[in-house]
């Protein structure tokens, strides 16, 4: 089954600066990798996604990129503001039909400091 | 309000006792994902679930189990509940194919 390795665990920034968290994963037939931001004590939300056949992504502040021949993907986050302190999960997710094993990595908890 | 919805929010409940949580997924969505999360940990996958069939199967312990019925909403049932058992519990839904997934609110589960 599929693997994923999110790196870091933790990761403390100031205000303004940029922050990036990288995930790996084990699986070729991964086609679909979405990020999920959870603020304490609330439901995992999503924040933004890339398809295989897409290299990069963005959104605003946010931006994803996806290397498949490393089999690795990157969350960028410029000029934080604390309301960006959350926990993010990526996850690589081969979707085949009906059946799509959504497994998150281990999560990065940014905080963001003033 | 992501469209998902489970009962109760919070759970408490003594070791040895079983437990039902509800899960009501998204108008029209047929899968069904559930989650635990300890304190402070990730998200752990347990089980999918699609249009009432079992579909993908995480580190799902023997003592617990799920359905989902005709009607789409899904059930997962804990067991013989031992204090490590208390977690926050999510479930999510999903269309088909490459889409987000939704999650619920989440139950506080509580064991004593």
């Amino acid at each position: 089954g599929e693997n994923v390795e999110q790196h870091p665990s933790t990761l403390s920034v100031q205000e303004g600066d940029s922050a990036v968290i990288k995930c790996t994963y084990s699986d070729s037939a991964s086609n679909y990798f979405p990020w999920y931001k959870q603020e304490l004590g609330k439901r995992p939300q999503l924040i933004i996604d890339i398809r295989s056949n897409v290299g990069e992504k963005k959104d605003q502040r946010i931006a994803v990129t996806l290397n498949k021949t490393a089999k690795h993907f990157s969350l960028h986050i410029t000029e934080t503001q604390p309301e960006d302190s959350a926990v993010y999960f990526c996850a690589a997710i081969p979707i085949t039909g009906t059946a799509s094993k959504l497994t998150f990595g281990t999560g990065t908890r940014l905080q963001v400091t003033l | 309000d992501s469209g998902v919805t489970q009962t109760p929010k919070h759970l408490i409940t003594a070791t040895g006792q079983r437990v039902t949580l509800r899960c009501s997924p998204r108008s029209g969505d047929l899968s069904v994902y559930w989650y635990q999360q300890s304190l402070d940990q990730g998200l752990q996958f347990l089980i999918q679930y699609y249009n009432g069939e079992e579909r993908a199967k995480g580190n799902i312990l023997e003592r617990f189990s799920a359905q989902q019925f005709p009607d789409l909403h899904s059930e997962l049932n804990l067991s013989s509940l031992e204090l490590g058992d208390s977690a926050l519990y999510f479930c999510a839904s999903k269309e088909r194919g490459v889409t987000e997934a939704f999650f619920g609110q989440g139950t506080r589960l509580t064991v004593v």
